[in-house]
Order: C-alpha cells, then sequence, then structure tokens
C-alpha cells in the first residue's frame, strides 16, 4: 500500500530563513506522481507542484524548490527567505498510475510558522 | 473563470439527520472526490467519480453516500449523521485527458461540518 510520511508536525523560522519540508513516500509502483499542496490559515488547499516518478530533476519557482530523490524516496520542498505569508499547513501526497485517479494519499502535514 | 464551490461553508446538524454537501466545478472536469480532513489524519479520500452515473467508495466511505447525475455536480449525503463525521469536508476535480494532469485534482473550499 501506498504510504506519504511527513515527520514534522510543525516547524517554526523567523523571517527570512531558509526552512525545507520533508516527504517520504512508500509506493510498489514504478510510474507515480508526487504532489505538494498548500493550505493557508483562510483554509483552501492550493496545489504547489507534480512531480512524475521518471523526472528526478530537481525544480524551481521562485522561493521554492523541489528535491526528489527517488533513492530515498523523498520529495522535499524548501522554502528560501521565508515570508510570513508562507505560515500554512503544508501537504505532500503520491498517487499510483496504476491505481487510477483515486490513489491521491496526502501525508498527515507539516504546520509551518513564519514569525516576523 | 472556471471554480469549484462548496456549499454549505459551515454547517451545524445533530445526530441522526440527513445532510447533504453540495460540490460545483465548472472546469467540465469528469474526475470529482470527497475527502475529509481531521486533525492529525490528513486529508482522507470518501468516495470518488470518474463522470456521470460512475461513482467508487474510497477510503472511509461508510455512512456517506454520493450520486453523479450531470457532470457538474457530486453531492455528499450522510444519510444519519454521527458525531464522528464531525469534520472538514473538501471537494476536488480533476481532468480526464489521459494525461499527467489528471492526477493534479483542484479542491472547493471546503465545508466546516458540526454534528451534535
Amino acid at each position: 500500500a501506498q504510504k506519504v510520511t511527513q515527520a514534522q508536525t510543525e516547524i517554526s523560522v523567523v523571517e527570512k530563513e531558509d526552512v525545507t519540508l520533508d516527504c517520504v513516500y512508500e509506493t510498489r509502483d514504478t510510474t507515480y506522481y508526487l504532489f505538494w499542496y498548500k493550505q493557508p490559515p483562510s483554509g483552501e488547499l492550493v496545489f504547489l507542484i507534480r512531480r512524475n516518478s521518471f523526472d528526478e530533476q530537481n525544480e524551481i519557482s521562485g522561493r521554492y524548490s523541489w528535491n526528489f530523490q527517488k533513492s530515498t524516496s523523498s520529495f522535499n520542498f524548501t522554502i528560501t527567505a521565508s515570508q510570513v505569508v508562507d505560515s500554512a499547513v503544508y501537504f505532500c501526497a503520491l498517487s499510483e498510475a496504476g491505481s487510477g485517479y483515486s490513489t491521491l494519499t496526502f501525508g498527515k502535514g507539516t504546520m509551518l510558522l513564519v514569525s516576523p | 473563470d472556471a471554480e469549484i464551490t462548496q456549499s454549505p461553508r459551515h454547517k451545524i446538524t445533530e445526530t441522526g439527520r440527513q445532510v447533504t454537501l453540495a460540490c460545483h466545478q465548472t472546469w467540465n472536469h469528469n474526475n470529482m472526490f470527497w475527502y475529509r480532513q481531521d486533525l492529525g489524519h490528513g486529508l482522507r479520500l470518501i468516495h470518488y467519480s470518474y463522470g456521470v452515473q460512475d461513482t467508487n467508495k474510497g477510503e472511509v466511505s461508510d455512512g456517506y453516500s454520493v450520486s453523479r447525475s450531470n457532470t457538474e455536480d457530486l453531492p455528499l449525503t450522510l444519510e444519519s449523521a454521527a458525531s464522528s463525521q464531525t469534520s472538514v469536508y473538501f471537494c476536488a476535480s480533476s481532468e480526464s485527458t489521459g494525461g499527467p494532469k489528471d492526477y493534479e485534482q483542484y479542491f472547493g473550499p471546503g465545508t466546516r461540518l458540526t454534528v451534535t
């Protein structure tokens, strides 16, 4: 069965610090997709990124970067120069291509608090 | 702009009552999903649908039902509400074009349900 582990329940940083959110996954499928979602205090879920299992190239989008390493089954998310607006709960999720669209399994989330 | 909406945004009901939560999307997505979010559990899949007249059970489907009579709507019904169903409910949708974007789910704003 697929599984997503976000070991960090809560992280507190001061503005402008860099912060990395960890995500470790388990799957038996060779084709799968990994995701990060952001849930700000307002409660909505915002899609951030999708990566497939065949593309291990790291990705950078502004202050956000993602490090995908199949060897360690990890898909970590780094925020550079954090800002107060980054305060949110961040979810990592996994979907196995062989199991259909429904198998979006979420981790339990990491709450990030960025203080001024 | 296309969007996904949920109603009501907040609801309080009594144990044993039937409750229906609405979900409406204007993206013309074939795939629709219902999740519940509880502290310490992340998001868990309740039911999903791949198109009109199609419904499927997810991880935590007991006590819930859905029906899909058109592309835009997937209402979630709690047949006899229980206190254990107090939660935040999210609806989501995704494409079904056969490509990787089919795995990107876009979420509604959520419905906070309290069962007393």
